[in-house]
């Protein structure tokens, strides 16, 4: 399988504990996005990269949040002292260049408790 | 700010029958907009998009989409769905042609076929 892959893709944490999401994109993406689902809402935009270099952030990436892609090739998403509030599909997706299609992975599902 | 409305949150269809799934969006300038669809445990799947030329824009599966500047729509239509249809459809709207960055969604229309 050469598409978007997420790991885990199901995690359940304790409020207040940190977790880290990883990313593994289609071979030589070099964007790659970050998106958060919640129950009954559309995807909402957080980050994104281009190769290692993260170009933006929405405001929804509190202080609490953290990406990186630190080689540009897989990503990963740290969410640290985790609130319910956080629970929500944790969904990735690359494309090759700017323009092209982005093709989105099958997401983790966060379960804050 | 831009944004993406849905109106219907579930829609139902017999099977063999025509749809329409209703999209008006809000946009400051020349819009980009998506459809996609995800069906459970999948991730989103890009159906269509349009950014310019022609108003009528055909996709995957069958989907057609039509943008009308006027309205503020991009509805999608399907003559004929198949069982295989039902899923969650995603409207949605970007500043560019293509990628990923900051788009936003709307809230999604759960499709349901009957038989």
């Amino acid at each position: 399988d050469t598409g978007v892959s997420q790991d885990p893709r199901h995690k359940i944490t304790k409020r207040g504990q940190n977790v880290t999401f990883r990313c593994d994109p289609i071979s030589e993406h070099n964007r790659l996005y970050w998106y958060r689902q919640t129950l009954g809402q559309g995807p909402e935009f957080l980050t994104y990269f281009q190769n290692e270099a993260q170009l933006e952030k929405s405001r929804l990436l509190s202080d609490r949040f953290s990406a990186e892609r630190p080689k540009g090739s897989f990503s990963t998403l740290e969410i640290q002292r985790t609130e319910q509030g956080d629970s929500a599909m944790y969904l990735c997706a690359s494309s090759l260049v700017a323009e092209t299609e982005a093709f989105f992975g099958q997401g983790t599902r966060l379960t804050v408790v | 700010a831009q944004s993406v409305t849905q109106p219907d949150i579930h829609i139902t269809v017999s099977e063999g029958a025509s749809l329409e799934l209703r999209c008006n969006y809000s946009y400051g300038a020349t819009p980009y907009l998506f459809w996609y669809v995800q069906s459970p445990g999948q991730g989103l799947q890009l159906l269509l998009k349009y950014f310019s030329g022609d108003t009528l824009v055909q996709g995957i599966k069958g989907f057609e989409a039509e943008f009308k500047r006027s309205q503020s729509s991009f509805n999608l239509r399907k003559p004929s769905v198949h069982w295989s249809d039902a899923a969650e459809y995603f409207c949605a709207v970007g500043r560019s042609g293509g990628g990923a960055d900051g788009l936003t969604f709307g809230k999604g229309t759960h499709l349901i076929i009957q038989p």
